[in-house]
């Protein structure tokens, strides 16, 4: 069974512009959560979807959206960039219902010059 | 505010002793916790966890202990090994759902 898949592995932005990360969960799991690493605040929260709809979110800037295709592949997208930014960008998915684990993918690492 | 928290950000260990890191927590109603661990580019695995209404679990070389009354846990690795070396991660499962993650605990194991 393929694991979660996260493209791209790599990303060099400048300030100002924008990304879009993509994830492909486990076949099956049916939630897809984000979570940025860095050196500093560990792994914090940024959103959750099930069935296309986001149904808990962190404490982010309006500038992290994400959204949930029909397949559970999930996008998240980061507008006008700053270099606070810079981090690692993990996908992790679940099976329906309550969580107890999470599956996490190898993560998108984001530079922003 | 941290609402788990991992107070060591390293620890360094001689292979084959027992290696013990430390989470606390300050929120009494999180019911389920896990240990993750991570190697450098790679995503967090799920390592083991625990429930509210246990004190102890085992898997293994790996064994949490979760102390309610303290708001405190510990995962114990006996015997260490090399390959253990890597950042673990505390998690507490929040009440939307989400996992709260601490800081991390990079773990060194010596030969």
């Amino acid at each position: 069974k393929a694991g979660v898949t996260q493209t791209p592995r790599y990303l060099i932005k400048t300030r100002g512009q924008q990304v879009t990360l993509s994830c492909s969960p486990i076949s099956g799991h049916r939630s897809v959560s984000w979570y940025q690493q860095t050196p500093g605040q560990g792994l914090q929260f940024l959103f959750e979807y099930f069935s296309e709809t986001q149904r808990n979110k962190g404490n982010f800037p309006g500038r992290f959206s994400g959204r949930q295709f029909s397949n559970s592949r999930s996008e998240m997208n980061v507008s006008t960039l700053e270099l606070g930014d810079s981090a690692l960008y993990l996908c992790a998915s679940s099976l329906v219902g309550t969580v107890k684990e999470l599956f996490f993918g190898s993560g998108t690492q984001l530079s922003v010059l | 505010d941290q609402q788990v928290k991992q107070n060591s950000p390293s620890l360094s260990v001689q292979e084959g002793r027992i290696s013990i890191l430390n989470c606390d927590y300050t929120n009494s109603m999180f019911d389920y916790f896990l240990w993750y661990k991570k190697y450098p580019a790679e995503g967090p695995t799920f390592l083991i966890s625990i429930s509210s209404i246990k004190d102890k679990n085992e898997d293994g070389r790996f064994t949490v202990f979760l102390n309610k009354s303290a708001k405190h846990l510990s995962l114990h690795i006996v015997p260490s090994q090399p390959g253990d070396s890597a950042v673990y991660f505390c998690a507490a499962k929040g009440s939307q759902g989400n996992l709260i993650f601490g800081k991390g605990t990079k773990l060194s194991v010596k030969p």
